[in-house]
């Protein structure tokens, strides 16, 4: 069974970092793409960030680029989301999902960061 | 990149069909068939329910279709269920080589 664990998020004052991780565990990580999105409280999904396999290609949305980094390391098995110069408008539940191809399967049950003073 | 456009919500009784679209523009709906849906009960994980405009995930019920026209995409949920109650996302994948979520639509059964 495919399962997606997300971690790391808490509460950050404003201009703080944080980095995400989300474990994979029952495909061939190394073999897909992964992609990062986020909701905030009240709103709708939102794309955050993709990776592909190997890690050599990175992609972001306008609203967190220059200010998150994506990547991935295949021999644990695990995706990163660093996130710098946070923003009370990054307050959201992440969510990494399987993919970056057309479509996200599965999807993580998603970790809160929540940016406030 | 802005949003693509939903419905916010839509509603009908158990049995019947209703349908929830999903309006782009030529940088992704119209360009792309790399348009999925998305099924979001609150407090779980989103689910996958279409691919590529019109297929549909190995387990997903065949209750639920989608096609798409010029810059919209629609998803169609026929023999409306209780257990269907909940909100629904389209995506696109966009000429930036990124990709956008729609609006999102809470669907009520009534």
């Amino acid at each position: 069974e495919v399962q997606l664990l997300e971690s790391g998020g808490s509460l950050v004052q404003p201009g703080g970092s944080l980095r995400l991780s989300c474990e994979a565990s029952g495909f061939t990580f190394s073999r897909y793409a992964m992609t990062w999105v986020r909701q905030a409280p009240g709103k709708g999904l939102e794309w955050v960030s993709g990776i592909t396999d190997s890690g050599g290609s990175t992609y972001f949305a306008d609203s967190v680029k220059g200010r998150f980094t994506i990547s991935r390391d295949n021999s644990k098995n695990t995706l990163y989301l660093q996130m710098n110069s946070l923003r009370a408008e990054d307050t959201a539940v992440y969510y990494c999902a399987k993919g970056n191809g057309g479509w996200f399967d599965p999807w993580g049950q998603g970790t809160l960061v929540t940016v406030s003073s | 990149q802005s949003a693509l456009t939903q419905p916010a919500s839509v509603s009908g009784s158990p049995g019947q069909s209703i349908t929830i679209s999903c309006t782009g523009t030529s940088s992704d709906v119209g360009s792309y068939n790399s348009v999925s849906w998305y099924q979001h009960h609150p407090g779980k994980a989103p689910k996958l329910i279409i691919y590529d405009v019109s297929n549909r995930p190995s387990g997903v019920s065949n209750r639920f279709s989608g096609s798409k026209s010029g810059n919209t995409a629609s998803l169609t949920i026929s023999g409306l269920r209780a257990e269907d109650e909940a909100d629904y996302y389209c995506s696109s994948y966009t000429s930036s080589s990124t990709y956008v979520f729609g609006t999102g639509t809470k669907v009520t059964v009534l």
